[in-house]
């Protein structure tokens, strides 16, 4: 049992450039979560699904597409890739209406030069 | 709009201490309260949840409590060890499923 499973795990881009980040669950849950983790601010919420074939923004979307490709699945895409997007990026599941507990993968380290 | 914060932002004391961590947020209308723990470089590991009709729950030398009226959320960890070092997060979950973070702890346990 997997629980989250980010890929990649570190990426470099440049300015301008465009990448997707992939997430998956393996624990049948139905609320996806994507966050970035910045110093000294906790973590903020840039998209987030509550079920399949939906989508709804978060608190910083600017700058960022999601996809919820399936149940298992919930991409994050940068179109245009800018310094201040360097981040680390969580993603998360979790199962309830309201949802119990969540849970998180290792992380993406991102670096935009 | 919810905002949660936590106090201290960084902790440093002795093995063996007992300490209280604190969180607070400023919409009480939340489902429950979760307590997690993030080593450097890692992700988020659950440590305990607490339901919004609940006032605490306890993992082994954890206890978290909360105070829906008052806003406010504690993390309580009896006779602290050097493995109890990582940054400590608090979220509370509001309508729509969406959690709200604290900006953390940083805790250091002194050997």
């Amino acid at each position: 049992n997997a629980g989250v499973t980010q890929t990649p795990k570190f990426q470099v881009l440049k300015t301008g450039q465009s990448m997707t980040l992939q997430c998956a669950q393996d624990m049948n849950h139905n609320s996806m979560y994507w966050y970035r983790q910045d110093p000294g601010m906790g973590l903020r919420l840039i998209y987030y699904s509550a079920s399949e074939g939906t989508t709804d923004k978060g608190e910083v979307p600017n700058g960022y597409n999601v996809s919820r490709l399936n149940k298992r699945e919930f991409s994050l895409r940068l179109e245009s890739a800018a310094p201040s997007q360097t981040s680390v990026y969580f993603c998360a599941s979790g199962q309830g209406a309201p949802q119990t507990e969540a849970f998180f993968g290792q992380g993406t380290r991102l670096t935009v030069v | 709009k919810q905002e949660v914060t936590q106090i201290p932002a960084a902790l440093s004391v002795p093995e063996g201490e007992n300490l209280v961590l604190n969180c607070s947020f400023t919409d009480s209308a939340i489902y429950n309260l979760q307590w997690f723990r993030q080593d450097p470089g890692k992700g988020l590991t659950s440590l305990l949840l607490i339901q919004s009709s609940q006032r605490e729950q306890t993992s082994g030398r954890l206890n978290a409590s909360l105070d829906k009226s008052s806003g406010r959320s504690t993390l309580y960890i009896a006779a602290s060890q050097p493995g109890d070092s990582a940054t400590y997060l608090c979220a509370a979950l509001e309508y729509g499923n969406k959690l709200v973070f604290g900006a953390g702890t940083i805790l250091r346990v002194k050997s």
